[in-house]
């Protein structure tokens, strides 16, 4: 079955920039998804790339798609302390509605 | 927009009692799931529906477990008899039919002593 991976834990200093990485299994993945979680709120989605694509940009995230090697990271620039949460990674195959998520990371930004 | 909308928030109960999870869905959306968050298993599908109808419920754990939507507007997922083990936060989310997206509640937190 689908398979994603994602490292539990990442510390930055505020103001420097974040990667978040991301592998997964399925080949047939067709979009792969980026979800923000604060503590004790819902997944909030910050975006989302079509697996045709390398690469997508939102502001200060961006998102880059190694897809021969299965690889997704999220890219935060300027990290502030606000964007102190867990970031999981999600595929949806193929026509599938459903959506497989990572474990999550927990991103601590330092002051 | 009020975004996918959850309730309750917290339910606290002992076991063998009967727990309803209720939703309502963005309007206009016509997919729905519900999803299990633990520290063990993390992100856990159990259900989802399309057009009202139950598409897949290969993550329901067990029979103790029953999800409906009698409309586009509402869900529930029910637990009966509740296990100390249920204990997770539930989530639902809806998703339009054209879009990609999928949008969550802010989840239930269920506490089965």
């Amino acid at each position: 079955g689908e398979d994603v991976e994602q490292s539990l834990f990442l510390s930055v200093r505020e103001g420097d920039s974040s990667v978040i990485n991301c592998t997964y299994t399925d080949s047939s993945s067709t979009y792969l998804y980026w979800y923000k979680q604060e503590p004790g709120a819902g997944l909030q989605l910050l975006t989302y790339i079509f697996s045709n694509m390398d690469m997508k940009q939102d502001q200060r995230l961006t998102v880059l798609l190694n897809k021969k090697d299965k690889h997704l990271s999220l890219r935060i620039a300027d990290t502030q302390t606000g964007d102190s949460a867990i970031y999981f990674c999600a595929e949806r195959s193929g026509s599938a509605r459903q959506l497989t998520f990572g474990s999550g990371t927990q991103l601590t930004v330092l002051p | 927009d009020a975004g996918v909308i959850q309730s309750p928030r917290h339910e606290v109960t002992e076991m063998g009692q009967e727990v309803t999870l209720r939703c309502k869905p963005i309007s206009g959306h016509n997919s729905l799931f519900w999803y299990r968050q633990t520290m063990m298993r993390g992100l856990e599908l159990l259900i989802y529906f399309n057009n009202n109808v139950p598409i897949d419920d290969s993550g329901m754990p067990e029979d103790r477990f029953s999800a409906k939507m009698p409309n586009a507007s509402f869900s529930t997922l029910k637990i009966q008899p509740s296990e100390p083990r249920d204990s997770a936060v539930y989530f639902c989310a809806s998703s339009p039919h054209t879009g990609n997206e999928q949008y969550f509640g802010p989840g239930t937190r269920l506490t089965v002593t």
